[in-house]
């Protein structure tokens, strides 16, 4: 597609429950990352993947989020046992790769997860 | 410790007049900064950017300062509009291709 696609757009779940966020980046970026915006904050890095290998996982902020990307396009990023303070936008975006670094990200809209 | 600061929460000015919205950052280990603007319930769209070994970059209305001594990044937007009211990010980034953001500056552009 012609911009980078997440869904759902919204997600409302229950305290321990768990949640599948999707993204499809823009077809032919090697890149794909996946961020974490609290309100009145700026976006906070969670994981990297550079076709279908995960280079860095050192943002996620525990061992209840888990992310895949297995054939280099589509990813999910799984939240188990989602608690409150993981309620947030989380934006995935993708670029070219290194040689694209001075055009800067492409994001999505982001999914709005409220844990209740 | 936060990497890249946003100290303005907001600002305002007056259609025509100039924006500039300011940027600290602490790590000198960054090969680019880039500036993202941000609707309501949109992601961050990428604007402008520098490369660490360049002082400026123009691109239209939109310029870019890097003053690399002070740690500062600056955006200036000559002239304003009221459709450039929105949220701006600045960022920074690195060799592995990971950004850090700043909490952002929200512009009003006052008709």
């Amino acid at each position: 597609g012609a911009g980078v696609s997440q869904s759902p757009r919204y997600k409302v779940a229950k305290r321990g429950q768990d949640v599948a966020l999707r993204c499809d980046p823009i077809s032919g970026h090697v890149s794909l990352f996946w961020y974490q915006q609290a309100l009145g904050q700026g976006p906070e890095f969670l994981t990297y993947f550079q076709n279908e290998a995960q280079l860095d996982k050192s943002g996620l902020p525990s061992d209840r989020f888990f992310a895949e990307r297995p054939e280099g396009s589509v990813s999910t990023l799984k939240i188990q046992r989602t608690q409150q303070e993981d309620s947030a936008v989380y934006l995935c975006a993708s670029s070219l790769g290194r040689r694209g670094a001075n055009y800067g990200y492409t994001f999505g809209s982001g999914t709005r997860l409220t844990v209740v | 410790d936060q990497q890249v600061k946003q100290n303005s929460p907001s600002l305002s000015v007056q259609e025509g007049r100039i924006s500039i919205l300011n940027c600290d950052y602490t790590n000198s280990m960054f090969d680019y900064f880039l500036w993202y603007k941000k609707y309501p319930a949109e992601g961050p769209t990428f604007l402008i950017s520098i490369s660490s070994i360049k002082d400026k970059n123009e691109d239209g209305r939109f310029t870019v300062f890097l003053n690399k001594s002070a740690k500062h990044l600056s955006l200036h937007i000559v002239p304003s509009q009221p459709g450039d009211s929105a949220v701006y990010f600045c960022a920074t980034r690195g060799k592995a291709g990971k950004s850090t953001f700043g909490d952002g500056t929200t512009l009003t552009v006052k008709p």
